[in-house]
C-alpha cells in the first residue's frame, strides 16, 4: 500500500547544480502535482500533470521542468539550483472525477532540499 | 477565483480543551472541502472531507459542518491531546479546477 513515493528525502545541493526529485504512484491516478512548502508557510502550486505526455505549469514555475511519460511518474527537474529553491518539495496525486463526486490528493512524505 | 481563509496561527491549548479552527472559502459552484493535517515532518495527509451543503467530515474526534450559506468549514474537536499537535490545512477542490489550500493553522497543545 505504497501511495505516493518521493525520492530522495534530504538533499543538500550547491548553488548551479541540478538535481531531479522522483515521483511515483501507484493509484493509477490520472492527476499529479508537485508542491513546495517554504518554512512556516503554506502550498504553492509549482506544476501538475493531468495524465501522461501532458503536464502544465502552476504558480511558481520558473527555475523547475516536469516530465510525465508514464500514468506512474512525475519526476521534477531542477535546474541551476538557486537559495531560493530550498524548501520541502511534496508530490501528490488525485483521480479525475466526475461532476458529482468528491476527489482527494494524496501526498509523498515530501523531500526536504537545500541549497548552499 | 476560488480561495480559502483560515484563522491565523498558532493556536496553543490545554490538554482536553475544546478546538475550533475557523475556515472559509470562496469558490463558484459547489466545491468539494477538506482538513489536512501535517505531523511535525511529514506529509500532508486527509483528516476529513464533506462533498455537499450540510454534510458532516469526522475522523479521530475532529468534526466539520460544510456550511454553504456561510460558506464554511470550520474545524472542532471536543477534547484535544498532544499528539494532535499539528498544522491543519483546509482546502477545497471545484471540478475541473486544482485544489485550493489555506495557509495552515498551526497547533500546539500542552500537556
Amino acid at each position: 500500500n505504497a501511495g505516493v513515493t518521493q525520492t530522495p528525502k534530504f538533499r543538500i545541493l550547491k548553488i548551479g547544480q541540478s538535481m531531479t526529485l522522483q515521483c511515483t504512484q501507484d493509484m493509477n491516478h490520472n492527476y499529479m502535482y508537485w508542491y513546495r512548502q517554504d518554512p512556516g508557510m503554506g502550498l504553492k502550486l509549482i506544476y501538475y500533470s493531468v495524465g501522461a505526455g501532458i503536464t502544465d505549469k502552476g504558480e511558481v514555475p520558473n527555475g523547475y521542468n516536469v516530465s510525465r511519460s508514464t500514468t506512474e511518474d512525475f519526476p521534477l527537474r531542477l535546474e541551476l539550483a538557486a537559495p531560493s529553491q530550498t524548501s520541502v518539495y511534496f508530490c501528490a496525486s488525485s483521480y479525475s472525477p466526475g461532476r458529482d463526486s468528491g476527489n482527494t490528493i494524496y501526498f509523498g512524505e515530501g523531500s526536504w532540499l537545500t541549497v548552499v | 477565483g476560488n480561495s480559502v481563509t483560515q484563522m491565523e496561527g498558532p493556536v496553543t491549548l490545554s490538554e482536553e480543551a475544546f478546538l475550533t479552527i475557523n475556515c472559509t472559502y470562496t469558490a463558484t459552484g459547489y466545491p468539494s472541502l477538506f482538513w489536512y493535517v501535517q505531523y511535525p515532518g511529514e506529509g500532508l495527509q486527509l483528516l476529513l472531507k464533506a462533498t455537499k451543503a450540510d454534510d458532516k467530515g469526522s475522523n479521530k474526534g475532529f468534526e466539520a459542518t460544510y456550511r454553504k450559506e456561510t460558506t464554511s468549514f470550520h474545524l472542532e474537536k471536543g477534547s484535544v491531546q498532544v499528539s494532535d499537535s499539528a498544522v491543519y490545512f483546509c482546502a477545497l477542490y471545484n471540478y475541473g479546477q486544482n485544489f485550493v489550500f489555506g495557509p495552515g493553522t498551526r497547533l500546539s497543545v500542552l500537556p
